[in-house]
């Protein structure tokens, strides 16, 4: 069956420090592998997609990893901010499918 | 761009009433695509277009919910008729394919429908 699992499913960090969200699926075939944020009251916003062959991308303070041998990923906060409070949300895409994660609620506290 | 409109932005209505729910998508984008979200049950795909063409609508919960796109800046999601439990945020999103790569998702603002 295609799921898709993250964890923690909720996390209070203090500002400035660092996190790690993660995300395990067993979705097959394999396209990519999304994380999106998404803010209270708000559509979700791409951070990053990574493909097969991809095992590190970044975007500003974020960075994802993937393992596609164990079919993991993990999003990785580098000094949060405030800002940085919402859902987190791990999607992978396989054949004609979209399989969505529950999402990790982050808080950021100053 | 605008990016993708929806309305509207905030419905209430009665059990057993007809809602329709509107998205008008990025201009150039060929995929249109329809959510659900609910605390239970998460960010849920309903239904996706290609070129006006559904493509996967194995995620629409029954035979109340219907959804077209009668041409490219436009898409309709009914509901009929409503029942409390249809009550969520429904997000529209839009997309183009990029050769060589997989393509890249802009979500509207939601609508917010809550059925009493």
């Amino acid at each position: 069956k295609n799921q898709v699992e993250q964890s923690p499913q909720s996390l209070i960090i203090l500002e400035g420090k660092n996190c790690t969200l993660q995300c395990n699926y067993t979705v097959s075939p394999f396209s990519n592998l999304r994380w999106y944020k998404q803010d209270t009251g708000r559509g979700p916003v791409s951070l990053t997609i990574m493909t097969f062959s991809e095992n590190t991308k970044s975007n500003g303070r974020y960075t994802a990893t993937l393992d596609a041998d164990t079919k993991q990923s993990s999003l990785h906060i580098t000094a949060s901010q405030l800002s940085d409070s919402a859902s987190y949300i791990c999607v992978v895409s396989g054949g004609n499918k979209l399989i969505f994660g529950a999402g990790t609620r982050l808080a950021v506290h100053p | 761009d605008a990016g993708v409109i929806q309305s509207p932005r905030h419905e209430v209505t009665e059990m057993g009433q007809e809602v329709t729910l509107r998205c008008k998508p990025i201009s150039g984008h060929d995929y249109l695509f329809w959510y659900r979200q609910t605390m239970m049950r998460g960010l849920e795909l309903l239904i996706y277009f290609n070129n006006n063409v559904p493509i996967d609508d194995s995620g629409m919960p029954e035979d109340r919910f219907s959804a077209k796109m009668p041409n490219a800046s436009f898409s309709t999601l009914k509901i009929q008729p409503s029942e409390p439990r249809d009550s969520a945020v429904y997000f529209c999103a839009s997309s183009f394919w990029l050769a060589g790569g997989p393509y890249e998702q802009y979500f509207g603002p939601g609508t917010r429908l809550t059925v009493t």
